[in-house]
């Protein structure tokens, strides 16, 4: 089945700092891979998103690039403000495999400190 | 544009009770809504998929007599909570696909919290 692994938080890191949150996938089919973000209090938002290898989605700053061959969709920002944080999590979109629905990451608490 | 809400925010109710939630889609038709189960700094579970006016398609190990869902239509699904239990406390959160976007996008409501005493 799929399956969407990210890093644990929650990640602490100083305003302008460099970000990266790690995330794999196991699919069966060809997903189309996501990054949601959820701020307090909010419903989860789409951040970014793409649909075949080798696209790279940005939004905001943040960056995410499929990797097939790694099946990975890592998340960066390269200098992170207080606002961006929130609950980060990653997803994947896989219908040809059977599974409309979006199957989730465990999301990662992402602290900024000024 | 693409805003879902959620009703209610929160509820609390008795052992044994129903409790109905209500997903809306407030500025476009949803031709498919999903409902998914939050634990407590766990991930999203998708519990099921409802398309207007038919069925509902449940995930494996969600009891459909216990989590009705009905998508009645392009704009309402409702979740019925039925015969609730204190292991059915959780955090419940629907998100809609409209119907003229591109196949992948889902926009999500808040979410209710439901806490079963």
């Amino acid at each position: 089945g799929n399956s969407v692994t990210q890093m644990e938080g929650p990640v602490t890191l100083s305003e302008e700092a460099f970000l990266t949150i790690n995330c794999t996938y196991t699919a069966t089919g060809y997903p189309s891979l996501f990054w949601y973000v959820q701020y307090p209090g909010e419903g989860l938002q789409l951040l970014l998103k793409a649909t075949k290898a080798d696209d790279k989605g940005s939004n905001k700053g943040f960056e995410a690039t499929y990797r097939k061959e790694t099946t990975s969709f890592h998340l960066e920002k390269g200098s992170v403000q207080v606002s961006d944080s929130a609950v980060y999590f990653c997803a994947l979109s896989d219908p040809r495999g059977g599974a409309d629905g979006l199957t989730f990451g465990k999301g990662t608490h992402l602290i900024i400190q000024p | 544009g693409a805003v879902v809400s959620q009703h209610p925010s929160w509820v609390i109710c008795k052992s044994g009770t129903s409790v109905k939630i209500e997903c809306r889609s407030l500025d476009f038709q949803a031709t498919t809504m999903f409902w998914y189960r939050q634990f407590p700094k766990q991930s999203l579970m998708l519990m099921a998929t409802s398309n207007e006016g038919s069925k509902a398609t449940y995930e494996q190990g969600v009891e459909k007599d216990k989590f009705l869902i009905n998508h009645a239509s392009l704009t309402l699904s409702t979740l019925t909570v039925t015969s609730a239990h204190p292991e059915d406390s959780s955090f419940y959160i629907c998100s809609a696909r409209e119907r003229t976007s591109g196949r992948y996008e889902q926009y999500f409501g808040p979410g209710t919290r439901l806490t079963v005493t």
